[in-house]
């Protein structure tokens, strides 16, 4: 089993620049999630998808950030303009969606996120 | 909305000595996971609990849910290097979703 796989595992930039973060979920899962990890702030929710579909994006933290699953296999964390503020590790991970008690989420590596 | 609050922040000891971590929720869940990630690496699932006063148990580690299902606290017995990391509770509120604590980051000396 391959797991969740990320990329890219690193990425520096410049500020006002466009990032597109990518994720491929377990095969079978039905959810995934986008997490935020830094020092500040601990490990955030930014978004998850349930079936492809975005269940709640709360966690956005504004227009800059978007988020699509095109397909059960592929979801985008997309910055634009990318800021400094916005360095990070970002997680992707998914679980199987039971219906019932929330099931283990399985992370991937990250993505770290620097912008300068 | 909904917080998990985790205490403390860090925890240094000595190779041998027991280890504990704090989970309190500012509203009643509905389950509770536990995650391990080394430094550097990924959250990676320990275990999740889901009954009213639960107490499991996986070799060194205790884990246990409170009566209210508002706290939760992991209890490692005699630490060892391998037991380095950050560890985090994962409180479920109802919703598919996951509200993380802080983590309190182990540090061992050996």
């Amino acid at each position: 089993d391959a797991g969740v796989i990320q990329s890219p595992r690193h990425e520096v930039t410049e500020m006002g620049q466009e990032v597109t973060l990518r994720c491929k979920p377990i095969s079978g899962h039905n959810s995934l999630f986008w997490y935020r990890q830094t020092m500040m702030r601990g490990l955030e929710l930014l978004i998850y998808f349930n079936n492809n579909v975005p269940i709640d994006d709360s966690g956005m933290p504004e227009d800059r950030f978007s988020a699509k699953m095109p397909n059960a296999s592929f979801s985008t964390l997309k910055i634009q303009p990318s800021e400094p503020r916005d360095s990070a590790v970002y997680f992707c991970a998914s679980s199987s969606h039971s219906g019932r008690a929330i099931d283990t989420q399985y992370f991937g590596p990250g993505t770290r996120l620097t912008v300068l | 909305g909904q917080q998990v609050m985790q205490i403390p922040q860090y925890q240094h000891v000595q190779e041998g000595e027991d280890f504990t971590t704090y989970c309190n929720s500012s509203t009643t869940l509905s389950n509770i996971q536990w995650y391990k990630q080394r430094p550097g690496g990924h959250p990676v699932f320990l275990i999740q609990l889901v009954k009213s006063g639960e107490v499991k148990k996986q070799k060194r580690l205790t884990f246990q849910f409170g009566e209210a299902k508002k706290n939760s606290s992991l209890h490692i017995t005699a630490t060892q290097t391998t037991d380095v990391g950050t560890y985090f509770c994962a409180g479920n509120p109802g919703a598919q979703k996951l509200v993380f604590g802080q983590g309190t980051r182990l540090t061992i000396n050996p």
